[in-house]
């Protein structure tokens, strides 16, 4: 069956580090996929996508994520974090037509003063 | 992308009473809606797929009978749980999926059944 893994349920970083979110999928052709922010009181937001194309895909807020086929991942990445950035974030991928998201169990990003 | 919003964002009710759940679409015709149920500290899971003028798809395991969807317009979806119990205390989500089919998400309805 087809999933998604987010194998940090959540990570510590410093304000100004930088940032990987690891997301791997299993399917056997390439997905289309995304990464979610969810912020406290506030709704599930789209940081990217890709549905193909360049592999190294930018989103809002300085995120980036690079498409891996040969790995099946998705990491999202950012070269310094913010005190803002401290969300919960998920990977979430649609593998048919009706673009029916399978979710990753996300990961909580704290930040360190 | 779309504005969604949801009404109200907080609910507690008794239980056995009935809760409606109400997901617009502000700016954007949305043919089609999602419903999620998410627990605390976990991801989202898809209870059904809301289509405009048409009864909703249901994912296996979730009881159409007891989460009732009404998708009657293109900028609105209702979600009524009824005879809500204690079990059925979460969050709940709404999104409409856009042009390109990437989904626009409420901001979520807590619910607390005593």
């Amino acid at each position: 069956a087809q999933s998604v893994t987010q194998p940090d349920i959540h990570i510590t970083v410093s304000e100004g580090a930088s940032l990987e979110l690891r997301c791997n999928y299993s399917y056997g052709a390439t997905p289309y996929l995304f990464w979610y922010v969810q912020s406290p009181g506030q709704g599930l937001q789209l940081l990217l996508k890709y549905f193909s194309g360049d592999t190294l895909v930018q989103g809002i807020k300085g995120f980036e994520a690079e498409f891996k086929r040969s790995q099946s991942s998705f990491n999202l990445r950012k070269p310094s974090v913010h005190w803002s950035d401290a969300a919960e974030y998920f990977c979430a991928v649609a593998m048919d037509s009706n673009y029916q998201l399978i979710w990753g169990a996300g990961t909580k990003l704290i930040i360190k003063p | 992308g779309a504005v969604v919003s949801q009404h109200p964002s907080w609910v507690i009710c008794k239980s056995g009473t009935s809760v409606k759940i109400e997901c617009r679409s502000l700016d954007f015709q949305a043919t089609t809606m999602f419903w999620y149920r998410q627990f605390p500290k976990q991801s989202l899971m898809l209870m059904a797929t809301s289509n405009e003028g048409s009864k909703a798809t249901y994912e296996q395991g979730v009881e159409k009978d007891k989460f009732l969807i009404n998708h009657a317009s293109l900028t609105l979806s209702t979600l009524t749980v009824t005879s809500a119990h204690p079990e059925d205390s979460s969050f709940y989500i709404c999104s409409v999926q856009g042009s390109y089919n990437e989904q626009f998400f409420g901001p979520g309805t807590r619910l607390t059944v005593l």
